[in-house]
């Protein structure tokens, strides 16, 4: 069964450094999400890409943040700066409709 | 803004004894109402989605539904592992989903 493959599953960071997370979706959707999960909190959208370009974006997706889809079949999530308060758990998503399917996830610690 | 409230936090039951988690929404535009699954440290795993209110979905022990202001995901005769968390989730006017804080649920053999 096709599922959404995300990597490092977790990652040890500096505060301050980038970080890029990587994540491979289902081949035939066309819709690609990040989401965040903090420690005992709600999953919280981040942003949406469809046609190679941002579609939306939430408040938290602030100019520390940016997306690519570097070639047909990833898609990246980059922190420029990392604080503590970016540590969470991170989710990628992709949809062909109206369904979202999320990968597993990568643990991200900034200390 | 979009908001969803799920109830109970934390739920815990004997094995076989049924049960319902609720999810309360307001949403501008409802597009879906979602159920996923979460087990720790993994990712949400899809269930089911609603489009209507008195739309119903079944699948093995569970069975979600939909009126205008609420979702239920209905538990018959639980098992151990259908020991997780279950999020609800809305697409609305934004393009993301909005979701719930999860009801814990654990099962007890």
């Amino acid at each position: 069964e096709p599922e959404v493959t995300q990597t490092p599953s977790h990652q040890v960071t500096q505060m301050g450094q980038e970080v890029i997370l990587r994540c491979v979706p289902i081949s035939n959707h066309l819709y690609f999400y990040w989401y965040r999960q903090i420690l005992g909190q709600k999953v919280e959208f981040l942003v949406s890409f469809y046609n190679n370009e941002i579609s939306e974006k939430s408040e938290i997706f602030d100019d520390q943040f940016s997306v690519e889809r570097p070639d047909g079949s990833n898609f990246t999530l980059k922190i420029r700066s990392t604080k503590l308060e970016d540590s969470a758990m991170y989710f990628c998503a992709s949809r062909p409709s109206s369904e979202a399917f999320f990968g597993q996830g990568t643990r991200l610690t900034v200390v | 803004e979009d908001q969803v409230t799920q109830s109970p936090e934390a739920l815990r039951l004997q094995e076989g004894e049924s049960s319902s988690l609720n999810c309360s929404y307001t949403v501008s535009g409802l597009r879906g109402l979602f159920w996923y699954r979460q087990d720790p440290g993994k990712g949400p795993e899809f269930l089911f989605t609603l489009y209507s209110a008195g739309e119903e979905k079944e699948k093995e022990r569970l069975k979600a539904t939909l009126t205008k202001k609420e979702s239920f995901l209905h538990i018959t005769a639980p098992k151990p592992e259908d020991s997780a968390t279950y999020l609800c989730a809305s697409a609305g006017g934004a393009d993301g989903l909005t979701f719930g804080k999860g009801t814990h649920l654990i099962i007890q053999p």
